[in-house]
C-alpha cells in the first residue's frame, strides 16, 4: 500500500460527458502527479500540482483540467469525453522537499475509466 | 529529454539472479538513474536510483558503467513477485524549481518461470 488512494476504481461512462477523478496523496506530500496509461501510449504525464499551484503539462488536453485543494487532495477533470480517452489514470505523490536527491513518487492504484 | 533504451521482454527461472539492461547513451552529468516498476494491476512503484556508484537496497542493486551510459538492474533471486514491466528513467538533479515528472519508456516485462 502505497499511502496514495483514488477513487472511483472504475468509470464506465458514454461519450460526450464529463467526469472527476479524485486523488488523496500521502500524508505530508505536497506534490501530485497525473499520468495516463492507455494501450497505445504507454504512461504518459499529464499534469503535476505542488501545494495547490499548478507546477508543470505534459500531454494534456484542453478538455482536462485537475485542481488541488487545501487539504492537498487533487482532482482532475475530463469532459467531453471521447472513446480514446478510455485508459488507466493514476495519481502520484512525492514530498519534495527539494533536499531529495531522488524524489520517490508514490503511485495509487489508478482509476480505470472506460468511455462507451 | 535524454531516452533510453530497454529490451521488450525478459525471461528468468525462478530464484534465479535477472539482469536487466538499460542504455542511455546521452545521459547528462546530472542525470540520475532511476528504476520503477510495475506489477500487474497495479500503480509503478520505486525499485532503486543512483547516479555514478552501484546501489544496493533491499529490493535490488543498480550497476551503473564507468561511462554511466549504461545500467544494469539487479534482482539477485528473482520470485513470481518480481513479475512485471521495469522502467528505466532518467530524471536530472533536482534544481530548486520546475516539475520533475516521470517519462516513463516502454520498459521490459519480465516474466518469472516457476
Amino acid at each position: 500500500d502505497s499511502g496514495v488512494t483514488q477513487t472511483p476504481k472504475h468509470l464506465i461512462t458514454a461519450t460526450g460527458q464529463r467526469v472527476t477523478l479524485r486523488c488523496s496523496p500521502r500524508s505530508g506530500d505536497l506534490s501530485v502527479y497525473w499520468y495516463q496509461q492507455s494501450l497505445d501510449q504507454g504512461l504518459q504525464f499529464l499534469i503535476q500540482y505542488y501545494n495547490g499551484e499548478e507546477r508543470a503539462k505534459g500531454n494534456i488536453l484542453e478538455r482536462f483540467s485537475a485542481q488541488q485543494f487545501p487539504d492537498l487532495h487533487s482532482e482532475l477533470n475530463l469532459s467531453s469525453l471521447e472513446l480514446g480517452d478510455s485508459a488507466l489514470y493514476f495519481c502520484a505523490s512525492s514530498a519534495s522537499n527539494g533536499r531529495s536527491s531522488y524524489n520517490e513518487q508514490f503511485f495509487g492504484p489508478g482509476t480505470r475509466l472506460t468511455v462507451l | 529529454d535524454a531516452k533510453t533504451t530497454q529490451p521488450n521482454s525478459m525471461e528468468s527461472n525462478e530464484e534465479e539472479p535477472v539482469h536487466l539492461p538499460c542504455n542511455h547513451s546521452t545521459i547528462s552529468g546530472t542525470d540520475y538513474i532511476h528504476w520503477y516498476r510495475q506489477l500487474p494491476s497495479q500503480g509503478p512503484e520505486y525499485v532503486i536510483h543512483g547516479l555514478t556508484s552501484n546501489v544496493n537496497n533491499r529490493m535490488a542493486s543498480l550497476a551503473i558503467a564507468e561511462d554511466r551510459k549504461s545500467s544494469t538492474l539487479i534482482l539477485h533471486r528473482a520470485t513470481l513477485r518480481d513479475a512485471a514491466v521495469y522502467y528505466c528513467i532518467l530524471r536530472p538533479k533536482y534544481s530548486g524549481a520546475g516539475s520533475y515528472q516521470l517519462t516513463f519508456g516502454k520498459g521490459t516485462k519480465l516474466s518469472v518461470i516457476p
